[in-house]
């Protein structure tokens, strides 16, 4: 059964830091891997969604990277700023493809 | 098309009562799925469409809940003898096959 793990749970960093976010998961046999937003008490934004093929994606100051092999995914955030301050959580389709798997996700919190 | 919308954004209801929503996506998507959250963790997979099937249940849809996508255009989500363990924020998404998903606002239900 797949499982997606994101460590940590939470992050406090001051603006302008550059950051890391870990997302592990159980069963390699993926073919994508999505990164999402949520800030509190709304639904989640998709930031971005790497195939399998892929090693990376890049949104502006966002950067996901995928290693398939080590069932791991990292986003990395350059110089953070408050408005970064929300909830990343990262989601694997399970095995038929047909829903997301999520993580318990990372907050962060960005202080000027 | 301003994405994926959610009704009504929050529900209190009495143990015991029915609730409905409904969730209207992303006109051209032909996958609709629905997912539960509570406090702290990630979403968790309950039943998807594509166009009017109902391809999947999850475990975790008990025989209380019901979803129907009439002509595969919005969906609802009606929860029959709500209790307490219910409250929760229901989300809805919507997709092309193995794109990105899309999230709506959610709905925020109260079993009081």
């Amino acid at each position: 059964k797949q499982e997606v793990t994101q460590i940590p749970a939470a992050l406090s960093v001051p603006e302008g830091e550059n950051l890391v976010l870990n997302c592990s998961f159980t069963d390699s046999a993926i073919y994508n891997l999505q990164w999402f937003r949520q800030d509190p008490g709304k639904g989640l934004t998709s930031l971005l969604l790497i195939q399998s093929s892929q090693r990376e994606q890049t949104s502006g100051r966002l950067n996901a990277s995928l290693d398939k092999s080590s069932g791991r995914s990292t986003l990395y955030i350059a110089a953070s700023q408050p408005g970064d301050s929300a909830t990343y959580l990262c989601a694997v389709p399970n095995q038929a493809g047909t829903a997301l798997i999520f993580g318990k996700g990372t907050t962060l919190s960005v202080s000027s | 098309d301003t994405g994926v919308s959610q009704n009504p954004r929050h529900k209190i209801t009495k143990r015991g009562q029915n609730v409905t929503f409904r969730c209207d996506p992303i006109s051209e998507h032909n996958r609709l799925y629905w997912y539960r959250q509570t406090l702290g963790q990630g979403p968790e997979f309950l039943t998807y469409f594509q166009n009017e099937a109902q391809l999947e249940k999850s475990r975790l849809l008990s025989d209380r809940f019901s979803a129907e996508r009439p002509k595969g255009s919005f969906s609802t989500l009606e929860i029959q003898r709500t209790e307490q363990g219910d409250s929760a924020m229901y989300l809805c998404a919507s997709s092309l096959v193995n794109e990105k998903l899309f999230f709506g606002s959610g709905t925020q239900l109260s079993v009081l």
